[in-house]
């Protein structure tokens, strides 16, 4: 069974600076999908990036990046320019093609603070 | 409205009620997702309807019984449940097919006394 560790609880971050958030995942699948959302303080889970294993390059999105690291089964966010509104529980997922199974896998996230 | 929304948003309900959770997408999308999320845990998958047919179902008591009437509307109906079924319940939407993102809704936050 695939499983996925976020091994921060939490993290702290100034305003305008940048900040990375580690997660790692366990599967024996080639293909599937990674995925980082952000749960703000008003509860509405929203995708942040996703990323498919077998494209080899790093998905990105304005301030948010990935490093993907398929044989170390990595997968990194960093938030550049860091702003109070990023402020948020961020999950890790993954998600396999398997059986055409729609489920998502999650981490348990993590709590990034922004300080002014 | 727009997205995926919840009703209620709370909800506090004594071990011998019955309720139950209501979540509609406007999304046009054809699969429809519960999670459970309690505090320091993974968001936990409770049931997957796929095309309005249930296609999973993650070993959830049976206290706990979904309904998807059609591929907009998704229910949870709750009887009987216990203290430890306090949690923020996510209802989530998707196309068919993984690759599709899924859209979550704001959660019904559940306290059962």
């Amino acid at each position: 069974a695939q499983t996925v560790t976020q091994s921060q609880p939490e993290m702290s971050v100034q305003e305008a600076e940048t900040v990375t958030l580690s997660c790692t995942y366990d599967t024996s699948e080639s293909d599937y999908y990674l995925f980082w959302y952000k749960q703000p303080p008003s509860r509405q889970m929203i995708l942040v990036i996703r990323q498919e294993a077998y494209k080899q390059q790093n998905a990105t999105e304005n301030r948010f990046s990935v490093n993907f690291q398929k044989a170390a089964k990595s997968f990194s966010l960093k938030i550049s320019d860091s702003q109070l509104g990023d402020a948020a529980m961020y999950f890790c997922a993954y998600r396999s093609p398997q059986g055409g199974s729609e489920k998502l896998v999650f981490g348990k996230g993590m709590k990034l603070t922004v300080n002014p | 409205e727009t997205g995926v929304t919840q009703t209620p948003r709370h909800l506090v309900m004594g071990m011998t009620n019955k309720k139950s959770l209501k979540c509609e997408q406007h999304l046009g999308h054809n699969a429809m997702y519960w999670y459970k999320q309690s505090a320091k845990k993974p968001l936990e998958l409770m049931f997957v309807y796929s095309l309005e047919e249930r296609v999973e179902n993650n070993s959830v008591p049976s206290r706990f019984s979904p309904e998807c009437p059609n591929s907009s509307h998704l229910f949870l109906h709750l009887h009987t449940l216990q203290p430890e079924d306090s949690a923020l319940y996510l209802c989530a939407s998707s196309q068919d097919g993984w690759r599709s993102e899924q859209f979550f809704g704001p959660g019904t936050r559940l306290t059962v006394l």
